[in-house]
């Protein structure tokens, strides 16, 4: 039971360059995350999906698309990087119940130069 | 919108102390709240969860509180020791359907 999967860890990319961060879950979660971390600022949402086929915004989605054709695969598409876009990024995941924890994975690091 | 506050930033305390992390929140409405903790370089690990039905939970040296009517939880570490150091985020959501919001964290210090 691998829980929450990212890859890549560590990635450098030029302004204007797009990639995919890649996160897959085997817990049979409902429901993923993608979260970018900046120090200082805390945890902000990106983009979110109650289920396959459904996905939704969060508080910062500029630059930034999700699809989510499989339960197990989240995927977080950056398009045309950019400086600002320099953040380490936590896909997570979780069932709906009360008692759903929400499990992390260990982060993809990205730097845009 | 809910609002999560973590205070103080920051916080040293000498081995064997026991402490208490404070977690605010603005909206009462809670489904439920998790206290993560977060290693430098490595994602959040999950230490406690309580419904909003519970008033408390405890694992080993932590002991979490809920207190939805003053909007605050607290998580109680006992004997405190130096590997106790990291940083601290509480989260809370509305619903089963909503994200988690977290609060910034505190990054607590273990000085042995």
């Amino acid at each position: 039971n691998a829980g929450v999967t990212q890859t890549p860890k560590f990635r450098i990319l030029k302004i204007g360059q797009s990639m995919t961060l890649q996160c897959t879950q085997d817990m049979n979660h409902n429901y993923m995350y993608w979260y970018r971390q900046d120090p200082g600022m805390g945890l902000k949402l990106i983009y979110y999906s109650v289920g396959a086929g459904i996905t939704d915004k969060g508080e910062v989605p500029n630059g930034y698309n999700v699809s989510r054709s499989t339960t197990e695969d989240f995927p977080l598409r950056l398009e045309l990087a950019a400086p600002s876009q320099t953040s380490v990024y936590f896909c997570a995941s979780k069932t709906g119940l009360p008692t759903g924890e929400l499990f992390f994975g260990e982060g993809s690091r990205l730097t845009v130069l | 919108k809910q609002e999560v506050t973590q205070i103080p930033a920051a916080l040293s305390v000498p081995e064997g102390e026991n402490l208490v992390l404070n977690c605010s929140f603005t909206d009462s409405a809670i489904y439920n709240l998790q206290w993560f903790r977060q290693d430098p370089g490595k994602g959040l690990t999950s230490l406690l969860l309580i419904q909003s039905s519970q008033r408390e939970q405890t694992s080993g040296r932590l002991n979490a509180s809920l207190d939805k009517s003053s909007g605050r939880s607290t998580l109680y570490i006992a004997a405190s020791q130096p590997g106790d150091s990291a940083t601290y985020l509480c989260a809370s959501s509305n619903s089963g359907n909503t994200p988690l919001v977290f609060g910034k964290g505190t990054r607590l210090s273990v000085i042995a």
